[in-house]
């Protein structure tokens, strides 16, 4: 089952706000990654991020890298429509990789 | 576009009867995972292949199997289906053992009747 923890499960937002959700875990990670998913579609990674305390963008995008290596967070800013979708962070340890369970962001124009 | 084909892309099937889902993965990449996703959840690894050898593997059973060739391409193969294997089969490819970002295909859709 999941193991790490995903918050909020869903939000419903209008456009311009700026988004944030984060994901916590009981285990520790070499690896934190954001992926996005689409109807119909596979996971899009957006960051990955390989070192504690690390704090990185792509875009409106910034994500970091818990201290702990136990937890990471998503900003997305100033939100648009296309921003809609599941978004999931995921911690990899070696070859395993675990996802939390997403976050269901609505942007209303 | 990640470089990662998965075919095919949906698929129907009765239950008891065997599946064969493919992975082609992004070139230079020798590494291939599965992931089974169920509606409304998250990705649940299934196993790993590094070049052509089981490297990992989740909370499956063994009716779950797979190969890699040496092309790196890579098939998930599930026995005996059950209603519940109804899901979005995921496929991602990286390089190495671990530890290298993973690279998603679209999926293949299962549905099990």
């Amino acid at each position: 089952g999941q193991q790490l923890n995903q918050s909020p499960q869903s939000m419903f937002i209008q456009e311009g706000e700026d988004v944030s959700m984060n994901c916590t875990s009981s285990s520790i990670f070499n690896t934190w990654l954001w992926y996005k998913q689409e109807p119909g579609e596979g996971p899009v990674l957006l960051i990955a991020l390989y070192k504690a305390g690390e704090l990185t963008s792509n875009g409106r995008l910034t994500a970091q890298f818990g201290i702990t290596r136990k937890d990471s967070f998503l900003n997305i800013s100033a939100s648009i429509p296309s921003d809609v979708g599941i978004y999931f962070c995921a911690g990899q340890r070696n070859n395993d990789m675990r996802f939390g369970a997403g976050t269901r962001l609505t942007v209303k124009p | 576009e990640t470089g990662v084909t998965q075919s095919p892309t949906h698929l129907i099937k009765t239950r008891g009867q065997q599946v064969t889902l493919r992975c082609s993965s992004q070139s230079g990449h020798n590494t291939v995972s599965w992931y089974q996703q169920a509606l409304g959840q998250g990705p649940q690894f299934i196993f790993q292949y590094y070049r052509e050898e089981e490297n990992g593997r989740g909370n499956f059973p063994p009716r779950f199997s797979g190969l890699q060739f040496p092309n790196y391409s890579s098939e998930l193969n599930v026995n005996a289906l059950e209603l519940d294997d109804s899901a979005l089969y995921l496929c991602a490819s990286s390089s190495g053992q671990g530890g290298n970002t993973i690279y998603f295909g679209e999926g293949s859709w299962l549905t099990v009747v």
